[in-house]
């Protein structure tokens, strides 16, 4: 148990339509990241929150998008769903921004299926 | 970030060590060394982290080189349910808490 909470578990949506995904970190960490898993494939960085500012991204386009609340939760909305969209979706947070040798914890995510 | 190189599979007896190698030659001097492993379908969980002395928790012990080029991952006593795919990842200094996966180490601990 690493204290984050992801909602839903799983969930099946059409192409072209939106998705929002639900985070709740670990409590007292204030940076939530979101990372997309393909099938057979490793992790991949999506975004990073801090304090309620976006402060990191990869190479995502902009229908990714996301929302840190003041109690630290987060929220990754995708638009315009494609099929390429199907995945692992894995939030993760830790404390402060990003010293290194903090200690990062992943939710066990939510399976995205678009049909 | 520095790149991180694994061997794509390991088998090990249960109860026997399991030693998993990681390169990262071209590791800069304030990068850290992490573990985490994944089961299937599930997240990644953290396993251990270090910079430069070897580290030892509840699960398992990290032994990097004087050099730092390379690092161990050893689980002293494999069961069953180390099963999983083990990724060695180089957190650098700019990164936040951006974590680059590669392909892991997929260990198979077999009875």
């Amino acid at each position: 148990e690493t204290g984050v909470t992801q909602s839903p578990t799983h969930l099946i949506k059409t192409r072209g339509q939106q998705v929002t995904l639900r985070c709740s970190s670990q409590s007292g960490h204030n940076t939530v990241s979101w990372y997309q898993q393909a099938l057979g494939q490793g992790p991949q960085f999506i975004f990073q929150y801090y304090r309620e500012e976006e402060n990191g991204r990869g190479n995502f386009p902009p229908r990714f998008s996301g929302l840190q609340f003041p109690n630290y939760s987060s929220e990754l909305n995708v638009n315009a769903l494609e099929l390429d969209d199907s995945a692992l979706y894995l939030c993760a947070s830790s404390l402060d921004g990003g010293p290194l040798g903090n200690t990062i914890y992943f939710g066990e995510g939510s399976w995205l299926t678009v049909v | 970030d520095a790149k991180t190189t694994q061997p794509p599979s390991m088998d090990c007896a249960e109860g026997r060590a399991a030693n998993l190698p990681c390169n990262h030659s071209t590791i800069s001097g304030n990068e850290y060394v992490y573990w985490y492993r994944q089961i299937h379908s599930q997240g990644p969980q953290y396993i251990i982290h270090g910079l430069k002395n070897n580290e030892t928790n509840e699960m398992a012990s990290l032994i990097i080189t004087e050099d730092r080029k390379s690092s161990t991952l050893i689980l002293p006593h494999a069961t069953l349910r180390d099963t999983a795919v083990y990724y060695c990842i180089v957190r650098g200094r700019n990164a936040g808490n951006m974590l680059t996966f590669g392909g892991g180490t997929r260990l198979m601990v077999k009875p």
